[in-house]
C-alpha cells in the first residue's frame, strides 16, 4: 500500500538533546512538508521541499533542520535551539506540478509525538 | 494571518446531515478550497476540494458560494465516526497550505 510512514510514533528525550524524526513516502510525490501541532491548535508549517536537494523555511523553522537527499525521504531534526519542542509532528507529501498547476492535495502520515523531559 | 474563519465547535445528531461553514472572504481567483479532517491524535485526512463549482465525492459535498467568499462542507448522514476536527483551507500549488484551528464536530447518538 502506498503511503507515508513516520517514525517513531512516540519519542521521549532529555532537554538539550537533538532528535531526528523520520518521514518516508512511497507515493512518488515530489513535495514533502513538516508541520507542528500543539494541543488544541491547528497545524503550523515548519519546512517544505518541492524537489530533491531543495527546501524552504515555513512559518516556524527556528530550531529545526531538514534534508532532502532522496525523493522518498524528508527527515526533521529538532535541535537543542528549539525552545519548546514538545509537540505532535506531522509529515505530508503532495504531487507538485508548479505554482500555476492548481490544486495541491496533501497526504499525511500518522504523526510523531515528541515529549521533552 | 488566518485565511479562513470557522466556528470552533458544532454538534450534530447521528444520522442527520452535518453542515460545516467556512468563510474565506480574501480568497484569490486561483485558490482552491480544501477540507480535511483530523480524528484525535491521527494525521489529517483529505476530504474534498473545489475551485468554483460544487463538488461531491463518497465522503462529502462541498458547496461554494458564487462569489467564492464562503463554503459549506456537508456530511449527508453523520455517524459517530465522523466526530473529528474539520479544517477548511484555501490555497494553490504555489502557496503552502495553512491550517487554522478548525471546527470540532461532535456527532451525538
Amino acid at each position: 500500500d502506498g503511503g507515508i510512514t513516520q517514525s517513531p510514533k512516540y519519542l521521549f528525550r532529555k532537554e538539550g538533546q537533538n532528535v531526528t524524526l523520520s518521514c518516508e513516502q512511497n507515493l512518488n510525490h515530489d513535495a514533502m512538508y513538516w508541520y507542528r501541532q500543539d494541543p488544541g491548535q491547528g497545524l503550523r508549517l515548519i519546512y517544505y521541499s518541492q524537489i530533491v536537494n531543495d527546501f524552504q523555511k515555513g512559518d516556524i523553522a527556528e530550531g529545526y533542520s531538514v534534508s532532502r537527499e532522496k525523493k522518498e525521504s524528508f527527515p526533521l531534526t529538532v535541535t537543542s535551539a528549539q525552545k519548546n519542542p514538545t509537540a505532535f509532528y506531522l509529515c505530508a507529501s503532495s504531487i507538485y506540478l508548479g505554482p500555476a498547476s492548481g490544486a495541491n492535495v496533501l497526504t499525511f502520515g500518522a504523526g510523531s509525538r515528541l515529549t521533552v523531559l | 494571518d488566518a485565511k479562513t474563519t470557522q466556528p470552533p465547535s458544532m454538534d450534530c445528531a447521528e444520522g442527520r446531515a452535518a453542515n460545516l461553514p467556512c468563510n474565506h472572504s480574501t480568497i484569490s481567483g486561483n485558490e482552491y478550497v480544501y477540507w480535511y479532517r483530523q480524528i484525535h491524535s491521527q494525521g489529517p485526512q483529505y476530504i474534498i476540494h473545489g475551485l468554483k463549482n460544487n463538488e461531491t465525492n463518497e465522503m462529502a459535498s462541498l458547496i461554494i458560494t458564487e462569489d467564492r467568499k464562503s463554503s459549506t462542507l456537508i456530511l449527508p448522514h453523520a455517524t459517530l465516526r465522523d466526530t473529528a476536527v474539520y479544517y477548511c483551507i484555501v490555497g494553490n500549488a504555489g502557496n503552502m497550505l495553512t491550517f487554522g484551528g478548525g471546527t470540532r464536530l461532535m456527532v451525538k447518538p
